[in-house]
């Protein structure tokens, strides 16, 4: 079965300093991968996503993400992050049936 | 575009009463979405839609939850009864491609707290 596993529930990181939010699937096929960001009291708006080709993926706000297959992994990194980043962040992911599985997020505080 | 737009933004209802949550799509996306958020459970997919048609209802919780999709532009997700452990926030999503190979625009959520 499909999961999606965020095994940070919580980081704090200072304004300015880079940022690495860690997300791990299980599926059998190649997957179709997402981050999304919730602002408190917001729905959630898509940053990036890969489906397939270069496993580095460019998103929106200067965030990108890259897929390792060896790894089961799809980390997010943003190089410089700035206060406006503080946020829920969701990875997920979905087969070609379609079904999008949420892990159960990153809550990003960021420090002045 | 107005984007999805789901209503009440906020309900609060005793234990045993009907709620029915409501979901317009941004037009011209033929996928709909219901999720569940919670602290517990973080987002649930409880069902989805394609071309107004259920596809997978495997997330609804039980008999008391229905979710309908009468025509292109409007869903709606009925609780009857409901009960404390319904509280949550409730959010509608829609996509241009069916099933999930597509992004989902989310609704801003109706937040259910039920006594």
């Amino acid at each position: 079965a499909q999961s999606v596993t965020q095994p940070d529930i919580h980081i704090t990181v200072s304004e300015g300093a880079s940022l690495e939010l860690r997300c791990n699937y299980s599926y059998g096929a190649t997957p179709y991968l997402f981050w999304y960001v919730q602002s408190p009291g917001q729905g959630l708006q898509l940053l990036l996503k890969y489906f397939s080709g270069d496993t580095l993926v460019q998103g929106i706000k200067g965030f990108e993400a890259e897929f390792k297959r060896s790894q089961s992994s799809f980390n997010l990194r943003k190089p410089s992050v700035h206060w406006s980043d503080a946020a829920e962040y969701f990875c997920a992911v979905a087969n070609q049936g379609g079904k999008l599985i949420f892990g159960q997020g990153t809550e990003l505080s960021v420090k002045p | 575009d107005a984007g999805v737009i789901q209503s009440p933004r906020h309900e609060v209802t005793e234990m045993g009463q009907e709620v029915t949550l409501r979901c317009k799509p941004i037009s011209g996306h033929n996928s709909l979405f219901w999720y569940r958020q919670t602290m517990m459970r973080g987002l649930e997919l409880l069902i989805y839609f394609n071309n107004n048609v259920p596809i997978d209802d495997s997330g609804m919780p039980e008999d008391r939850f229905s979710a309908k999709m009468p025509n292109a532009s409007f869903s709606t997700l009925k609780i009857q009864p409901s009960e404390p452990r319904d509280s949550a926030v409730y959010f509608c999503a829609s996509s241009d491609r069916q099933g999930n190979t597509g992004e989902l625009f989310f609704g801003e959520g109706s937040r259910l707290t039920v006594l």
